[in-house]
């Protein structure tokens, strides 16, 4: 029973313009929502969260946004630089153990010159 | 300060032997956990420990053992390995704000 699903494995977009990764969760009990990028033989690291009291949080080029009701988020990045290129994951967690995350599939983001 | 650290990098085993992936962290962070990335499969949570002393299973916490004596380490045993095992292993400490620190990874993989 996959929780969490990035339900696009890959995604390719110009230099420049917005990138738009899309996450999809079951569980109710979800309250914290994070997105992580990988790089190739690297450890996943942190990029942005939002809490479910919230609906859009920003950091420079990266926001997210939390639709609740649709039980979707997505994460927008304005504008795509060729370093974006990375797979990224978006997680959940809540209820008790709010430490222990549910990972979606990832999808692979390719900035194209 | 080094983060996370693990080790080996890479590791060919045979189908029944053991070894122990080890993980070590100097953030202070209580929370460390262990996880396996698989193709198509995202990240999947083995086992995790809230503290020195106390540890818990994931969500794939079959063929695998954990202790955690300090705060700084956190390893990993294989008891007896098989193919399934064929994998990358993450090692990850959480801070307050529930964001994980990973550490590079090990590349096992069991023929």
């Amino acid at each position: 029973d996959q929780q969490v699903k990035q339900n696009s494995p890959s995604l390719s977009v110009q230099e420049g313009r917005i990138s738009i990764l899309n996450c999809d969760y079951t569980n109710s009990m979800f309250d914290y929502f994070l997105w992580y990028k990988k790089y190739p033989a690297e450890g996943p690291t942190f990029l942005i969260s939002i809490s479910s009291i919230k609906d859009k949080n920003e950091d420079g080029r990266f926001t997210v946004f939390l639709n609740k009701s649709a039980k979707h988020l997505s994460l927008h990045i304005v504008p795509s630089q060729p370093g974006d290129s990375a797979v990224y994951f978006c997680a959940a967690s809540g209820g008790q153990g709010a430490q222990k995350l549910v990972f979606g599939q990832g999808t692979r983001l390719t900035i194209n010159p | 300060n080094a983060g996370v650290t693990q080790t080996p990098k890479f590791q060919v085993l045979k189908t029944g032997q053991s070894m122990t992936l080890q993980c070590a962290q100097d953030m202070n962070h209580e929370y460390m956990s262990w996880y396996r990335q698989d193709p198509g499969m995202g990240l999947r949570l083995i086992h995790y420990s809230v503290g020195a002393g106390i540890t818990d299973q994931g969500e794939v916490p079959n063929g695998y053992n954990v202790s955690r004596s300090t705060t700084e380490d956190f390893p990993l045993r294989l008891l007896s390995a098989a193919p399934s095992q064929t994998s990358v292993y993450f090692c990850a400490t959480v801070n307050r704000f529930y964001e994980q620190y990973f550490g590079p990874g090990t590349r096992l993989t069991v023929t």
